[in-house]
């Protein structure tokens, strides 16, 4: 079946500190893959998204993630966060064919400690 | 600027009632999409619409329905059959259906059973 994981519920992590976000996906095509990330009670707003190509993709706001096909995982990291990152983050999977056919993972929920 | 208007942010609907929540977008795009968000849950496709009258039912359409008479409208009702509507209720749009287009999200609908 098809599936996106997302293992950490939660991440805490210091200001300044790195972060990566995990991701792990079930899929039989190739995947476009995506990371969303959304502030409390507002919408989603995309990070970044991988086709093809170079597999360390990057994004807005200084996050990378990076595809490795043979792990099924597409990590998102960033080097040093910021106070304003507290946000949750969603893993999304889908098909060359249709936006409709999104997979979502849970998502996970980033705390900064100050 | 552009983007997809929600409305109300906050609903409170008694049993047995159907309520009626609003998206218009002014991004020219041509498919349209409802998702229910739960806590601790991904995003669940309710409906979409990929052009002018013309809808179909995602993953959990039961209790709701939607129309789109206009390009830029995309209303979503939750009808009294829906027996658990309280929930996180957000709208989006793409260019169109294919497979990797950036969705764009609006600021989302609290919906809460009284």
């Amino acid at each position: 079946a098809q599936s996106v994981t997302q293992p950490d519920i939660h991440i805490t992590v210091s200001e300044g500190a790195s972060l990566e976000l995990r991701c792990n996906y079930s899929y039989g095509a190739t995947p476009y893959l995506f990371w969303y990330v959304q502030s409390p009670g507002q919408g989603l707003q995309l990070l970044l998204k991988y086709f093809s190509g170079d597999t360390l993709v990057q994004g807005i706001k200084g996050f990378e993630a990076e595809f490795k096909r043979s792990q099924s995982s597409f990590n998102l990291r960033k080097p040093s966060v910021h106070w304003s990152d507290a946000a949750e983050y969603f893993c999304a999977v889908g098909a060359k064919d249709s936006n409709y056919q999104l997979i979502w993972g849970a998502g996970t929920k980033l705390i900064i400690k100050p | 600027d552009g983007g997809i208007t929600q409305s109300p942010k906050y609903l409170f609907r008694k049993e047995g009632q159907n309520v009626t929540l609003s998206c218009e977008q002014n991004l020219n795009h041509d498919a349209m999409y409802w998702y229910r968000q739960d806590p601790g849950q991904g995003l669940r496709l309710i409906y979409y619409s990929q052009i002018v009258n013309d809808f179909q039912k995602g993953d959990i359409a039961e209790g709701y329905s939607v129309s789109r008479e206009k390009k830029e409208s995309f209303p979503l009702t939750v009808t009294s059959a829906q027996k658990n509507p309280t929930a996180f209720y957000l709208c989006a749009s793409t260019p169109d259906r294919e497979g990797g287009n950036t969705i764009y999200f609006g600021e989302g609908s609290w919906l809460t059973v009284v």
